[in-house]
């Protein structure tokens, strides 16, 4: 089963613009966490934001979390043609730390 | 340092064969996942180890799949009687313990194909 369910499924924006994805999950978590995915192949992690985190950045990324809404939020900003690829929100459960679970994904494509 | 590796990347065998891939996790990494990914979802959760035992293999969808890591470090994931079904991308990924703390490391996948 997928807990994770992220919006758009595919997004196509110009380079240089703000790209921004949303998951929305269903039980309580530990933490959420974001991977991008390049060719089908495997996955890179981005960012992980903890349960008591709101937001945190890293270089062109912001995430952020709402867990009253169980929902989390991934902007690219300036986007890049090397950031075409699917980005994937995974959550490990307050219950069960030791299982992630993958949503479907949102496929990027920046274009030039 | 090395990264998480999976052999062979691309496998294709005729359906009713067996199976074997298998994942070099990052070396002291005591957590080994095995996922399946279609075209077009999310990596599916098939099963975790914590050292050399299973930990949960509530993924596996039949009993036709199986999993190993004797020494908890290699695991192999076994395929028998492989159906047209099973075609699919297979992930391997390590952590260096539960993922309360930290973040998977995925190989690159092993894309297998049943003719």
């Amino acid at each position: 089963s997928q807990q994770g369910e992220e919006d758009p499924q595919a997004l196509s924006i110009q380079e240089g613009e703000n790209a921004t994805m949303n998951c929305s999950y269903k039980t309580s978590i530990n933490n959420l966490q974001w991977y991008r995915q390049n060719s089908g192949r495997g996955l890179v992690h981005l960012i992980l934001i903890r349960s008591n985190e709101r937001e945190k950045h890293s270089g062109r990324l912001r995430v952020t979390l709402d867990t009253s809404k169980k929902s989390s939020s991934l902007l690219i900003t300036a986007s890049r043609a090397a950031d075409t690829a699917s980005y994937f929100c995974a959550t490990v459960s307050m219950n069960r730390d030791d299982k992630i679970i993958f949503g479907k994904g949102t496929r990027l494509h920046i274009l030039p | 340092g090395a990264g998480v590796s999976q052999t062979p990347s691309n496998k294709v065998t005729e359906k009713g064969k067996y199976v074997e891939l298998r994942c070099d996790p990052i070396s002291g990494h005591t957590a080994l996942y095995w996922y399946r990914q279609s075209l077009g979802q999310g990596p599916e959760f098939l099963i975790y180890f914590q050292g050399t035992g299973a930990a949960d293999d509530s993924g596996l969808p039949n009993d036709r799949f199986f999993a190993v890591r004797p020494e908890g470090s290699v695991s192999t994931l076994k395929i028998q009687r492989t159906e047209r079904g099973d075609s699919a991308v297979y992930l391997c990924a390590s952590s260096p313990t539960s993922l309360k703390y930290n973040e998977q490391f995925f190989g690159p996948g092993t894309r297998l194909t049943v003719l």
